[in-house]
């Protein structure tokens, strides 16, 4: 079964420095990841996701995330953090591995709080 | 193009009592997922619609069902309601044609609040 890890609920970076969240993932066929972000009162928004042969996925809203098999990771950054960054972010895997698989199995989450 | 589509944004109801919510999914995708939110247990899978059929399912109790319709518009409803019912449900919609990396589309959710 798939499932991914992320590594801190909470994270807190000030405005300007970089944003590092953790995601690692376990999986016995070759993975599709993704990252959401969700603000308050919202649903889930895409930030980007991994696609074979591209270690490193440029997102939306300057993210991008580095896909590393050795370490079964993909964590996701952003080299100068906003205010408009405070949200809650889920790292998830879908299982492809036969067509018309559309569950997604998601992380626990990371809320990043950004200091002003 | 228009988004996915919940209906209604906020419910309030009381134990017992049962629910139904809508979703209507982006102009041509033909998959509708469903999906809990909650403090305690994270987004967890409920179930998906393929053209009427659901094609896959999580591991929720049988009060939760759901359909989906000709026009890929999908219902899920909630028999006999617990407090710990109360959850944000998201729906998504895919295009689902076959192409692994099609992302999910989520509406902004229903917030149910069981009392």
């Amino acid at each position: 079964a798939q499932s991914v890890t992320q590594l801190g609920s909470h994270v807190s970076v000030s405005e300007g420095a970089l944003v590092l969240l953790r995601c690692n993932y376990s999986s016995s066929v070759p993975p599709y990841l993704f990252w959401y972000v969700q603000y308050p009162n919202q649903g889930l928004q895409l930030l980007l996701k991994y696609t074979t042969g591209a270690t490193l996925v440029k997102g939306i809203n300057g993210f991008e995330a580095e896909f590393k098999k050795s370490e079964t990771s993909f964590h996701l950054t952003k080299p100068s953090a906003h205010m408009s960054d405070a949200a809650e972010y889920f790292c998830a895997v879908s299982d492809r591995a036969f067509f018309g698989n559309e569950k997604l199995t998601f992380g626990t989450g990371t809320r990043l709080t950004i200091i002003p | 193009k228009a988004g996915v589509t919940q209906t209604p944004r906020y419910l309030i109801k009381t134990r017992g009592q049962q629910v139904t919510l809508s979703c209507s999914p982006i102009s041509g995708h033909r998959s509708v997922s469903w999906y809990q939110q909650t403090p305690g247990q994270g987004l967890q899978f409920l179930f998906e619609y393929f053209s009427e059929t659901q094609r896959n399912k999580g591991n929720f109790p049988g009060r939760f069902s759901g359909r989906q319709f000709s026009n890929s518009r999908s219902e899920m409803n909630v028999s006999t309601l617990e407090l710990g019912d109360s959850a944000l449900y998201l729906c998504a919609s895919s295009l689902s044609s076959g192409n692994p990396y099609n992302e999910q589309f989520f509406g902004p959710g229903t917030r149910l609040t069981v009392l």
